[in-house]
C-alpha cells in the first residue's frame, strides 16, 4: 500500500518562529512531490513543488531526500497567515509507467499565535 | 489567474438518489481528476481522465461512480446511487502535464441523508 506519513501535530508557534515539517513517502517509484496547504474546509492549494536539489520560495525552502524517501518543509519568519493544515503530496508512479494521481498525506497542522 | 471552478457548492441529497457535481477545468489543462475527503481524514484519489477515456481509477471508484467530459469545458463525476458513506468533499483538479502541479478547485460538499 502506498502511503505518505505526516506529524499531524499541532504546531503551535510564535509569529516570527521557524518550523519544519517531515514527511516520509513509501514508494519509491515516485517522481513528483509537492507542498500544499490546506485552509479549514477549503480546497488543497499548491505550495510549492520539491525538486532534487531543494528548492525556495520566499520563506519558505522544501527539501527531498530520495534515498531516504523523505521531504520536508522550513517556514522561516512564520506569520498569522501561515496558520493552515500542511499537506505532504507525492505522485503515485509505477515502475515503467506514467501517472499523475496524487497521493496525500494526512496533512501537518501549524497554528502561529500573536 | 485561471481557476478550477465547481457546482454547486453544497449539495445535500437522500440517500439512493443520483449526483451530478460539475467542474470547468483550468481551459489549457489536458489532465483532469476527482479527489474526495472525508471530514477530518485525507484527500483520497478517484479518478483521472486524460484524452476523453479514464486513465487511472481508484478502489473508491466503484460501479456506482462514472465521469464524463459532455462538452469541450465541463468535466462531471455522477454518483448513481448515494450512500450515506459517499457525504465527503469532492475536488475536481487538473493539470497540464502527467507528472504537473495539479489545482483543485474550491470542491463540493456533499451530504447524503
Amino acid at each position: 500500500r502506498k502511503e505518505v506519513e505526516q506529524d499531524p501535530g499541532p504546531f503551535n508557534v510564535p509569529e516570527g518562529a521557524t518550523v519544519a515539517f517531515n514527511c516520509t513517502y513509501s514508494n519509491s517509484a515516485s517522481q513528483s512531490f509537492f507542498w500544499y496547504r490546506q485552509d479549514c474546509r477549503k480546497e488543497p492549494k499548491l505550495l510549492m513543488s520539491v525538486y532534487s536539489s531543494g528548492n525556495e520560495d520566499g520563506r519558505f525552502t522544501a527539501q527531498l531526500n530520495r534515498a531516504s524517501q523523505y521531504i520536508s518543509l522550513l517556514i522561516r519568519d512564520s506569520k498569522l497567515s501561515d496558520s493552515a493544515t500542511y499537506l505532504c503530496v507525492v505522485n503515485d508512479q509505477n515502475y515503467g509507467g506514467s501517472q499523475g494521481n496524487l497521493i496525500f498525506g494526512k496533512g501537518t497542522k501549524l497554528s502561529v499565535k500573536p | 489567474e485561471p481557476e478550477v471552478t465547481q457546482t454547486p457548492s453544497h449539495q445535500v441529497t437522500q440517500m439512493g438518489q443520483e449526483v451530478i457535481l460539475r467542474c470547468v477545468p483550468i481551459s489549457n489543462h489536458l489532465y483532469f481528476y476527482w479527489y474526495r475527503q472525508i471530514l477530518g481524514q485525507k484527500v483520497e484519489f478517484l479518478v483521472s481522465f486524460y484524452n476523453n477515456e479514464i486513465s487511472e481509477k481508484s478502489e473508491i471508484f466503484d460501479d456506482q461512480f462514472s465521469v464524463e467530459r459532455p462538452d469541450g469545458s465541463n468535466f462531471t463525476l455522477k454518483i448513481r446511487s448515494t450512500k450515506l458513506e459517499d457525504s465527503a468533499m469532492y475536488f475536481c483538479a487538473s493539470s497540464e502535464g502527467e507528472k504537473g502541479e495539479a489545482f483543485f478547485g474550491q470542491g463540493t460538499r456533499l451530504t447524503v441523508v
